[in-house]
């Protein structure tokens, strides 16, 4: 069965200074890895997604994360941090259960939770 | 985005009473609403896949009398909690699908539930 550990459980940063959060999966198959974000009181939110193609995946709100198959790793990056930017965030892996790219279950991470100082 | 809209965002019960929690696609039909449970500095759980008009496909471990899942129209899943008790409390999160691809499920702001 497939699994996702995210090592870091609270980081805290300076605004603009870079952020990396690391995400580390196991799965059989060629993964579908995804990252969301989660704000108090809203839902989950899509940040990027990788399938396939180029291992540098760009995101919304500046985030890009690179997939490692050799380290079976999905870290997420940013260059530079902003206050919105605190939150919590999930690695998760996609199980692919119709084939192809449909949609299928989904295995978080334990989350990240991120507090950017000013 | 499209939105889901969770109702309540945080509900107090008794040991023993069962609780109902709404989960809605406001601005889209979905076939398909997950619910998933969230433990304190734990991951999210999925705990049953539940598709318009079929009974919910549960995860293993997942009992499925204890965890009500109704998902009678295309905008609305249902989550009752029977007989709640106090390891009952948790986070509970549901998403729809509004399409055929991963960027499509949606999530809800989830609900806090704590039983007594």
């Amino acid at each position: 069965a497939q699994s996702v550990t995210q090592p870091d459980i609270h980081i805290t940063v300076s605004e603009g200074a870079s952020l990396e959060l690391r995400c580390n999966y196991s799965y059989g198959a060629t993964p579908y890895l995804f990252w969301y974000v989660q704000s108090p009181g809203q839902g989950l939110q899509l940040l990027l997604k990788y399938f396939s193609g180029d291992t540098l995946v760009q995101g919304i709100k500046g985030f890009e994360a690179e997939f490692k198959r050799s380290q079976s790793s999905f870290n997420l990056r940013k260059p530079s941090v902003h206050w919105s930017d605190a939150a919590e965030y999930f690695c998760a892996v996609g199980d692919d259960l119709a084939g192809g790219t449909s949609y299928g279950k989904l295995t978080f991470g334990q989350g990240t939770i991120l507090t950017v100082h000013p | 985005g499209a939105v889901v809209s969770q109702h309540p965002s945080r509900v107090i019960c008794k040991s023993g009473t069962s609780v109902k929690i709404e989960c809605r696609s406001l601005d889209f039909q979905a076939t398909t609403m997950f619910w998933y449970r969230q433990f304190p500095k734990k991951s999210l759980m999925l705990m049953a896949t539940s598709n318009e008009g079929s009974k919910a496909t549960y995860e293993q471990g997942v009992e499925k009398d204890k965890f009500l899942i109704n998902h009678a129209s295309l905008t609305l899943s249902t989550l009752t909690v029977t007989s709640a008790h106090p390891e009952d409390s948790s986070f509970y999160i549901c998403s729809g699908v509004a399409g055929t691809g991963w960027e499509t499920q949606y999530f809800g702001p989830g609900t806090r539930l704590l039983v007594l």
